[in-house]
């Protein structure tokens, strides 16, 4: 069946330091990859998104993400993550490109320390 | 520019009873989406309609129905309300550049 994974469920990272948040798929083609971000009791702040080309996609607010074929990823990271990225991180595709909507995985949730 | 917008954003109802989640985009959009998200479950899909006259089932559906409005608005109503539609519903629209969807503020509803 097609789906979206994000194993971790809760990231706990010290404030300054690197973060990945880890996104697998399984689709038979290489869909289009998108991560949004939730603050607390607020809808959804896209990212970044992967169509095709250059597989390194740059985003808001200092995230990145890399595309790897051979392993079905799309992993968000930061090198230096500040208090404010607190939050719930969804990693979404959109297996066909039209206008039927996206499968999101479940989410992560992001703790910082201070 | 107001983007997704979406009312009520808070609801409290008793089981049985009806309701309609009003939405609206201001970005000219043809598409539309509801979503619901539960702990756990991250997002998931209701119904879209992909331009103006058409809806479809997504995910969940079961326990919806939907109208397209116009192409501004799409609701989303609730018949019979029920206990396991406790919930956070979002509404997005997406653009016809590379499937951008574009999220309101969301509705939390709670079915007592």
């Amino acid at each position: 069946a097609q789906s979206v994974t994000q194993p971790d469920i809760h990231i706990t990272v010290s404030e300054g330091a690197s973060l990945e948040l880890r996104c697998n798929y399984s689709y038979g083609a290489t869909p289009y990859l998108f991560w949004y971000v939730q603050s607390p009791g607020q809808g959804l702040q896209l990212l970044l998104k992967y169509f095709s080309g250059d597989t390194l996609v740059q985003g808001i607010k200092g995230f990145e993400a890399e595309f790897k074929r051979s392993q079905s990823s799309f992993n968000l990271r930061k090198p230096s993550v500040h208090w404010s990225d607190a939050a719930e991180y969804f990693c979404a595709v959109d297996p066909g490109g039209g206008a039927d909507g996206l499968t999101f995985g479940k989410g992560t949730h992001l703790i910082i320390q201070p | 520019n107001a983007g997704v917008t979406q009312t009520p954003k808070f609801q409290v109802l008793k089981t049985g009873q009806s309701m309609t989640l009003q939405c609206a985009q201001d970005m000219n959009h043809n598409s539309m989406y509801w979503y619901r998200q539960d702990p756990g479950m991250g997002l998931r899909l209701i119904y879209y309609s992909a331009s103006e006259g058409t809806t479809d089932k997504g995910e969940v559906p079961n326990g919806y129905n939907v109208s397209r409005l116009n192409k501004r608005e799409f609701s989303l109503r609730l018949e019979s309300a029920a206990p396991s539609q406790t919930s956070v519903y979002f509404c997005a629209s997406q653009t016809g550049n590379y499937n951008e969807q574009f999220f309101g503020p969301g509705t939390r509803l709670t079915v007592l």
